[in-house]
């Protein structure tokens, strides 16, 4: 058990829909990141949020956004959805950001579009 | 920003074979190197890593070497086992920026 909690863990909604995907990190953890893995892809880095602000952004689409909140966890919004977007979704977190600090993966959220 | 490849995609080992994994970056700034393990169902968990400062880094079985000059490094596993079985990824992270990950490797150890 890593200490990061992701929810929901699977997710089915229909295309043109909203969802939420929520990540409440590991005790102490100030860096909340977010990446995408597509079926048999790698991790698709998306954004990542430092004691509330944004630190950094990857390949992040204009219909997803992201906060993290005063307690330190995180949300994920993805809007208008495609069925591409169907993929796992991890949160991981770390207690600095930048540097050699390890990633800790939460187990995913799997979301499928149909 | 940083690009991180990595082969190969998948390798197929018998068991008690040795299995490595070859990853290259691009950003002369990167100085941390993690290798994560991913099972089924399950997030990526770190298995070794390796600072800038250090060329070569082992722990039972498995190894990390590195070389900065050419901008790449290995994970070395030895004697592999069934329970090896997973997809592996290499990342780099410079310093103050977010962490790249390669493509991933499946390693298969058949018995």
């Amino acid at each position: 058990d890593s200490g990061v909690t992701q929810t929901p863990k699977h997710l089915i909604t229909a295309t043109g829909q909203r969802v939420t995907l929520r990540c409440s990190p590991r005790s102490g953890d100030l860096s909340v990141y977010w990446y995408q893995q597509s079926l048999d892809q790698g991790l698709q880095f998306l954004i990542q949020y430092y004691n509330g602000e944004e630190r950094a952004k990857g390949n992040i689409l204009e219909r997803f956004s992201a906060q993290q909140f005063p307690d330190l966890h995180s949300e994920l919004n993805l809007s208008s959805l495609e069925l591409g977007d169907s993929a796992l979704y991890f949160c991981a977190s770390s207690v600095a950001t930048g540097g050699s600090g390890e990633l800790f993966f939460g187990e995913g959220s799997r979301l499928t579009v149909l | 920003g940083e690009n991180v490849e990595q082969h190969p995609s998948t390798l197929s080992v018998q068991e008690g074979d040795s299995a490595v994994i070859k990853c290259t970056y691009s950003d002369s700034a990167s100085n941390y190197f993690p290798w994560y393990k991913q099972e089924l169902g399950k997030g990526p968990q770190l298995i070794i890593d390796i600072r800038s400062n250090v060329g070569e880094k082992k722990d039972q079985r498995i190894a990390v070497t590195l070389n900065k000059t050419a901008k790449h490094f290995s994970l070395h596993i030895t004697e592999t086992q069934p329970e090896d079985s997973a997809v592996y990824f290499c990342a780099a992270r410079p310093v103050t920026r977010d962490m790249r990950f390669g493509a991933g490797t499946r390693l298969t150890v058949k018995p």
